[in-house]
């Protein structure tokens, strides 16, 4: 079975400008979550989406959004970008259903770094 | 006070030492609670998950839970050189999962 799936693996932009990011979860995986990772703040939780639906959402401003299609591979989208978004943008799959099960880990792809000068 | 408390470290053992890893957490409402392996410049990789309180092995793999204490912890027993990578831990309350700072280790041949 193939993995959870990020395009594109690199990204450099301008502070101001906008980036859309890609994720493919594993296949039958339905739940796909985003993370950034910083040095300095680790994993963060930026939101989930399962059925097309945003399920949940961390303390990340407007400008970070994201949806899902109905093959489950979700997008993600930061506006405005601002130095501050340098960072590595993780994807997760999960096997959860409707009904969250507690024990369904997160399955990571490989993440997009994204450079902003 | 942080969702996911682990020690940053650097830990540093010697090679076939037993490594412990700790991590607290702070909503008593955590359900399941999982650890990643993270190699530098990859990404994170699931080494096990525990749900009920005790003892969980996998391998060289002990998890243990106290959920009373709100404690998790990872021993890796027979420590190798392939083992170094930073350690998250990572705690499900059924809206999200939420992810401590890391450990780094480091085993020294």
């Amino acid at each position: 079975k193939a993995g959870v799936t990020q395009t594109p693996r690199y990204l450099i932009k301008t502070r101001g400008q906008q980036v859309t990011l890609s994720c493919s979860p594993i296949s039958g995986h339905r739940s796909v979550s985003w993370y950034q990772q910083t040095p300095g703040q680790g994993l963060q939780f930026l939101f989930e989406y399962f059925s097309e639906t945003q399920r949940n959402k961390g303390n990340f401003p407007g400008r970070f959004s994201g949806r899902q299609f109905s093959n489950s591979r979700s997008e993600m989208n930061v506006s405005t970008l601002e130095l501050g978004d340098s960072a590595l943008y993780l994807c997760a799959s999960s096997p959860t259903g409707y009904r969250r099960s507690y024990n369904s880990p997160l399955h990571f792809g490989n993440g997009t770094r994204l450079t902003v000068t | 006070q942080k969702e996911v408390e682990q020690n940053s470290g650097p830990l540093s053992v010697p090679e076939g030492a037993i490594a412990s890893l700790n991590c607290t957490y702070s909503d008593r409402g955590s359900q399941s609670f999982f650890w990643y392996r993270q190699y530098s410049g990859k990404s994170p990789e699931l080494i096990m998950f525990i749900y009920s309180n005790g003892d969980k092995e996998d391998g060289r793999f002990t998890a243990q839970l106290n959920k009373a204490s709100q404690y998790v912890s990872l021993l890796i027993r027979d420590s190798q050189p392939s083992d170094s990578a930073t350690y998250l831990c990572a705690v499900n309350n059924n809206n999200d999962m939420r992810f401590g700072a890391g450990t780094r280790l480091t085993v020294k041949p």
